[in-house]
């Protein structure tokens, strides 16, 4: 399978922590994007990275990838209640037909107040 | 503004019954795309279309069909040939390019079986 694979699949934090999630993916990517989900609604596009990128910046979320490693991680600091949702990676395979994406499962975050 | 809108956002299918999800987009996207999400599974891909008039099957497109008559329509039927059609339906569209572009969602339809 090309998917990305989020780690943990659940996380609970404190609001003012900051919250890290990983994904894993076997292919050679073009971009891997993260995105978020609200229970019960659509996917909202975060942040794309792009192959010859380590790292990227959007407000208080921090990507990083290392294609070495295959791997990338969302880093969501000084976390707000309202960051409760699942995240989700989403790789653009190299060779892979243009338009498709691979979605991993998610990553449940959960902060409490 | 502008969006992606899928209807109805509940939706029942009683048996042996053929049923359509609508979804249009005004963000003047070529591409379109239709994905089935089940609790722990992700999204799946059931069809995509780059262009007016053309799509092709996703990685689960057995008992569904769509089609791509005008650049802001791809409505997807879910056939009584899908025997397990209870999920959470997306849709989503993007602007073509060399590199998958970001994918704008819907809010999903829920089909449940009576």
């Amino acid at each position: 399978s090309q998917q990305g694979e989020e780690d943990p699949q659940a996380l609970s934090i404190q609001e003012g922590e900051n919250a890290t999630m990983n994904c894993s993916y076997k292919t050679s990517i073009n971009n891997l994007q993260w995105y978020r989900q609200n229970s019960g609604r659509g996917l909202v596009h975060l942040i794309l990275i792009r192959s010859n990128e380590r790292e990227k910046h959007s407000g208080r979320l921090r990507v990083t990838l290392d294609t070495s490693k295959k791997s990338s991680s969302l880093l969501i600091t000084a976390s707000r209640a309202a960051d409760t949702a699942s995240y989700f990676c989403a790789t653009d395979a190299r060779g892979s037909t243009l338009g498709r994406l691979y979605f991993g499962r998610g990553t449940q975050l959960t902060v409490w107040p | 503004d502008g969006g992606i809108t899928q209807s109805p956002k509940y939706l029942f299918r009683k048996e042996g019954q053929n049923v359509t999800l609508s979804c249009e987009q005004n963000l003047n996207h070529d591409a379109m795309y239709w994905y089935r999400q089940d609790p722990g599974q992700g999204l799946r891909l059931i069809y995509y279309s780059q262009i007016v008039n053309d799509f092709q099957k996703g990685d689960i497109a057995e008992g569904y069909s769509v089609s791509r008559e005008k650049k802001e329509s791809f409505p997807l039927t879910v056939t009584s040939a899908q025997k397990n059609p209870t999920a959470f339906y997306l849709c989503a569209s993007s602007h073509r390019g060399p590199s998958n572009q970001p994918q704008h969602f819907g809010d999903g339809t829920r089909l449940s079986i009576l």
